[in-house]
């Protein structure tokens, strides 16, 4: 059974960069069939998606992060990263890693869920 | 970017009654394939978020078949047949048409 657990500071000061990492377990993070993406909850607000990895290296990110935002992944440890720059008040949320998996409903045809959840990590941004 | 409403914000619920949110998209998720790019997630209190619906109306692995989704284009409804204090929460419909994926506000499903 699949596991993600976020791990990174808990508190980051004004413009500085935010760094996380998610560790997946019970399962090779290099299976071609599935993204990892981040997603992040700020206190009264919804979920917001920041963006997903694909083993290969491809990304997609949210323009509204797309200048401070990169992900990476790191086969060998079996991990991905974020890291987000220049963050702000506006950055303090829970920080979520996901797996997208996909549904072949169709020949030819791919639809990514976000099927398996890691337990999520605070982060606050403040001097 | 996809905006997403949901509707209402909060429902109060009683054991053993039905319930059903509304969600909106700013434009069809309609694929040409005929399928609709919409999932519903449940954020459980004190949990991370879980999948309920994928495609507009397949439920998840593990999800029990009071959940039901339905709808197509821009609009789409999340029902449970019959409530159960478990499912209590926040329900989040998303677009997975295009990127940026987004999520509607979420309404919190709690009991009366």
């Amino acid at each position: 059974q699949v596991q993600l657990q976020e791990s990174g500071p808990g508190l980051v000061k004004p413009s500085q960069t935010l760094s996380l990492t998610c560790t997946v377990s019970g399962g090779s993070i290099s299976t071609s069939s599935y993204y990892w993406s981040w997603i992040r909850l700020p206190a009264g607000k919804g979920l917001e998606w920041m963006g997903r990895i694909h083993p290969s290296g491809g990304t997609d990110y949210s323009p509204s992060l797309n200048r401070r935002i990169t992900i990476s992944v790191d086969t060998s440890k079996n991990q991905f990263s974020l890291k987000l720059s220049s963050v702000t008040a506006a950055d303090t949320a829970v920080y979520y890693c996901a797996r997208m998996a996909y549904s072949n409903y169709r020949p030819g045809y791919y639809y990514y869920y976000m099927d398996v959840w890691g337990k999520g990590t605070t982060v606050t941004v403040s001097s | 970017d996809i905006v997403m409403t949901q509707s209402p914000l909060s429902l109060p619920v009683t054991p053993g009654e039905p319930a059903s949110i509304s969600c909106r998209a700013s434009q069809s998720l309609l694929h040409s394939t005929g399928y609709n790019y919409l999932d519903w997630y449940l954020q459980k209190p004190g949990q991370s978020p879980q999948l309920v619906i994928y495609l507009g109306s397949n439920r998840a692995s593990g999800v029990p078949d009071r959940f039901s989704g339905s709808g197509s284009g821009t609009d789409f409804i999340l029902k449970i047949s019959r409530v159960e204090a478990e499912d209590v929460g926040i329900y989040y419909c998303m677009q997975g048409l295009q990127t940026p994926f987004t999520f509607g506000p979420g309404t919190r499903v709690d009991i009366k």
